[in-house]
């Protein structure tokens, strides 16, 4: 079965501009987690899609945004970047059924490297 | 609020040593816990989880034991090699499909030859 897919893997933008990130979780998973990562702040939650609705939500600002299509596959999209969105953004997918509370082991991608100038 | 508060690192240490790192949490309710791995040039994966108190997880010869009275997980490892170097994150998961997970601070594990 193939893993969570990232796509770019390495992206360099400059202060102002906006940029998509994509990922494509493993067939069957309907949860889609996102995931940034910097040295000062470690791995904070951005938000997570369950059946193309936003299900939870961390606590960034409104210039971080996302979506999630049928298929499952979701976009996060930052719109005027700043030099401090430079980070690893990661994805993760999961089963994600709701009810019953129950874990669904999320499976992290490798990554998207946005570097900001 | 929920949060996890994990030993700083870098660690170093030779092969064959014994390892711990220390990994406490403030939650309500009684949540899993996780230890993730992050290899260089990687993403994350899962190392080891516990569902429950007094649960002991353990994968690849690395086992934590959730403690509800002292509210930990520490993560231990009886003699390491030099492919566990990498950064382990501790991890607690929250929502109600516990898919919105709150990370340590990370530490970053160097073993020596």
């Amino acid at each position: 079965k193939a893993g969570v897919t990232q796509t770019p893997r390495y992206l360099i933008k400059t202060r102002g501009q906006q940029v998509t990130l994509s990922c494509s979780p493993i067939s069957g998973h309907r949860s889609v987690s996102w995931y940034q990562q910097t040295p000062g702040q470690g791995l904070q939650f951005l938000f997570e899609y369950f059946s193309e609705t936003q299900r939870n939500k961390g606590n960034f600002p409104g210039r971080f945004s996302g979506r999630q299509f049928s298929n499952s596959r979701s976009e996060m999209n930052v719109s005027t970047l700043e030099l401090g969105d430079s980070a690893l953004y990661l994805c993760a997918s999961s089963l994600g059924t709701s009810g019953r509370r129950t874990y669904n082991e999320q499976f992290f991608g490798p990554g998207t490297r946005l570097t900001v100038l | 609020g929920d949060s996890v508060t994990q030993m700083e690192g870098p660690v170093t240490l030779s092969e064959e040593a014994f390892l711990t790192i220390n990994c406490t949490y403030t939650a309500t309710g009684y949540p899993s816990l996780f230890w993730y791995v992050q290899y260089p040039g990687e993403g994350l994966q899962l190392l080891l989880k516990a569902t429950k108190a007094d649960d002991k997880g353990s994968n690849k010869g690395f086992e934590a034991t959730y403690r509800k009275e002292t509210t930990s997980f520490h993560l231990e490892k009886g003699s390491v090699q030099v492919s566990d170097s990498a950064v382990y994150f501790c991890a607690l998961p929250l929502g109600s499909s516990a898919s919105k997970i709150i990370f340590g601070s990370g530490t970053r594990l160097s073993i020596r030859p």
